[in-house]
């Protein structure tokens, strides 16, 4: 079975300072790869997907992401972060040839600091 | 960009009642629906996937009984929690999967906004 897991519950950040969130996952086969956003009280928003292709994927917001398949990391960077960035970011997989479902990580909480 | 609805957004019964939540997609047809359980400061746990017209398939451990799913249409699925107790006390999300006309264009999740259910 796959796993996800985001190393850090929680990163305070100054605002206009760069901010990354750490994911790494484990699976024996092929998965996609996902980073959410959640803000208070609101479902969640997709930021970026890796499929396949180019291992650096940009997304919504400013956010990027890079896969790492020998480290099975996906961590997401943003360069300068906004005081509406503070959220909860979820990183999740799905596995490639298995159905649709998504297996979250466990959160990262970033409050951005005036 | 591709919208997921739920109704109501949050709500208070007593234990023992019924409570139905409803997720609709309201800008793509979603062949298959989801069914999370977000407890406080945690991730999102998979309850349940639903396709249309099917019956739900769900995780170990969600009592199917207890949880009653319908898929009635591309565009509506329901969750019904049964003889609630407080420990049912939680935020529910619904997703659904399908193409939107806007970013990605691609078959993706669309996550609706959240139900949060207290059973006094």
């Amino acid at each position: 079975a796959q796993s996800v897991t985001q190393l850090d519950s929680q990163v305070p950040v100054f605002e206009e300072a760069p901010v990354e969130l750490r994911c790494n996952y484990s699976s024996s086969v092929s998965v996609y790869l996902f980073w959410y956003v959640q803000y208070p009280n609101q479902g969640l928003q997709l930021l970026l997907k890796y499929l396949s292709g180019s291992t650096l994927v940009k997304g919504i917001n400013g956010f990027e992401a890079e896969f790492n398949k020998s480290q099975t990391s996906f961590h997401l960077r943003k360069p300068s972060v906004h005081i509406s960035d503070t959220a909860e970011y979820f990183c999740a997989v799905r596995i490639k040839a298995a159905g649709n479902k998504l297996t979250f990580g466990g959160g990262t909480r970033v409050l951005v600091k005036p | 960009g591709a919208v997921v609805s739920q109704h109501p957004s949050w709500v208070i019964c007593k234990s023992g009642t019924s409570v139905k939540i409803e997720c609709r997609s309201l800008d793509f047809q979603a062949t298959t629906m989801f069914w999370y359980r977000q407890f406080p400061k945690q991730s999102l746990m998979l309850m349940a996937t639903s396709n249309e017209g099917s019956k739900a398939t769900y995780e170990q451990g969600v009592e199917k009984d207890k949880f009653l799913i319908n898929h009635a249409s591309l565009t509506l699925s329901t969750l019904t929690v049964t003889s609630a107790h407080p420990e049912d006390s939680s935020f529910y999300i619904c997703s659904g999967e399908g193409v939107s006309g806007s970013w990605p264009n691609q078959e993706t999740q669309y996550f609706g906004p959240g139900t949060r259910l207290l059973v006094l």
